[in-house]
């Protein structure tokens, strides 16, 4: 079946260390999309790339960073994690990035900082 | 500026009962509407969608959404709850262009 798959599910990292969370997809889709959520609350989106095209969201702390080096790859990168950093993060693609698209959401990663 | 609201944080239900989730939105035009499902510690799965045409669609799962234009609304409706229905629920609301909202969800309980 065709999906979107993010390594790993958990993640533990210490604070202030480097980690890079991967989520990959086999639908083809043009867009990739990289939300956090934290506990009760809606995801947040902190960006998302239209093909080669990154496109961040304008509260989105410096500390996060994305790569995209092919279609089926996106990579979220957190520089120098804090303890307020600690979420789920989930990763969802759409065929186009028209409000009109479903996405279709991987099962997360969730992030824990120590 | 666009919103999406839940009105309601967390809903309890018993099994068989009938459920309704509520989902208001604020847009001068019609919008795209979306229902999605979040079972614990997993990703969002998209249940049902409105873009035009029959105000009443139909979803998987056994659930369906009646958009009211008069009321700005969009809620969620289930004929007998499953226990296995437990799970968060988010509106979300898609405003032209790629401006994409979601609601703040809300948390269902199922009770025996």
């Amino acid at each position: 079946d065709a999906m979107v798959i993010q390594n790993p599910r958990y993640q533990v990292t210490q604070f202030g260390k480097p980690v890079t969370l991967s989520c990959s997809q086999t639908l083809n889709h043009n867009v990739m999309y990289w939300y956090q959520q934290k506990s009760s609350q809606a995801p947040k989106l902190l960006f998302h790339y239209y093909d080669k095209d990154f496109n961040n969201e304008a509260d989105t702390p410096d500390n996060f960073q994305s790569r995209r080096p092919n279609t089926s790859f996106c990579f979220l990168d957190i520089r120098s994690p804090g303890l307020g950093d600690a979420a789920m993060y989930l990763c969802a693609t759409s065929r186009e990035q028209y409000s009109n698209q479903p996405q279709h959401f991987g099962d997360g990663t969730r992030l824990s900082i120590l | 500026a666009q919103s999406v609201t839940q009105p309601d944080i967390h809903i309890t239900v018993s099994e068989g009962a009938s459920l309704e989730l509520r989902c208001n939105y604020s847009y001068g035009a019609t919008p795209y509407l979306f229902w999605y499902v979040q079972s614990p510690g997993q990703g969002l799965q998209l249940l049902l969608k409105y873009f035009s045409g029959d105000t009443l669609v139909q979803g998987i799962k056994g659930f369906e959404a009646e958009f009211k234009r008069s009321q700005s609304s969009f809620n969620l409706r289930k004929p007998s709850v499953h226990w296995s229905d437990a799970a968060e629920y988010f509106c979300a609301v898609g405003a032209g262009g790629n401006q994409f909202y979601f609601g703040t969800g809300t948390s269902l309980t199922v009770i025996p």
